[in-house]
């Protein structure tokens, strides 16, 4: 099976600006999980999704919102950007019962200036 | 709330020496555990997790729920394991799809 891939790699924007990342999982599978990944903060989860809703929510601010599809395509937005969302967005797939194993993606690298 | 701990950001070893690399987590109730490595322009991978009990790559690592301990072990270390390794849990509950990952622990293993 083909692996979780994500688009883009690489993002450059301004601060203010929004910007939308994708994300598809492995064939099958109908969860979806972002997570933050920065030098400071380490690994820290933002959201998953499942059967086009979320169903779980990490502590990041309203700006961070995210959507899925219908084939389990994943989409995260953010808005009004700010300096310290410098970050590697990553996105994890699963089939989305309870405690399965996550796969991930190769990650979208965001600079924000 | 949940919270895993790696308490070492480095580890260096020698090539063919044992290591162990430390993890441990509070949680009141029963998580399932896992470890995940991250080589060199590589994406994160999973290298095992409690439920399977597998030995993947020569790694073991033991649930001790008295310690609330998952240390990762290797007999017999090799350069190719150099690597980041995070721990991470999920809880249960409405915890879905929600990985709390430790900070890391840089492995080097030296020829």
């Amino acid at each position: 099976k083909a692996g979780v891939t994500q688009t883009p790699r690489y993002l450059i924007k301004t601060r203010g600006q929004q910007v939308t990342l994708s994300c598809s999982p492995i064939s099958g599978h109908r969860s979806v999980s972002w997570y933050q990944q920065t030098p400071g903060q380490g690994l820290q989860f933002l959201f998953e999704y499942f059967s086009e809703t979320q169903r779980n929510k990490g502590n990041f601010p309203g700006r961070f919102s995210g959507r899925q599809f219908s084939n389990s395509r994943s989409e995260m937005n953010v808005s009004t950007l700010e300096l310290g969302d410098s970050a590697l967005y990553l996105c994890a797939s699963s089939p989305g019962q309870g405690k399965d194993t996550q796969y991930f993606g190769p990650g979208t690298r965001l600079t924000v200036l | 709330a949940q919270r895993v701990t790696q308490p070492e950001k480095l580890l260096s070893v020698f090539k063919g020496a044992p290591v162990e690399l430390k993890c441990n987590y509070s949680y009141s109730g029963s998580p399932e555990l896992f470890w995940y490595v991250q080589y060199s322009r590589q994406r994160l991978q999973l290298l095992l997790r409690h439920i399977s009990r597998e030995s993947i790559k020569g790694f073991t690592a033991d649930l001790n729920k008295g310690e609330t301990s998952f240390h990762l072990k290797k007999p017999f270390a090799q350069e190719e394991d150099s690597a980041m390794y995070y721990c991470a849990l999920i809880a249960g509950g409405t915890s879905y799809g929600k990985l709390t990952f430790g900070q890391g622990t840089i492995l080097t293993v030296h020829p």
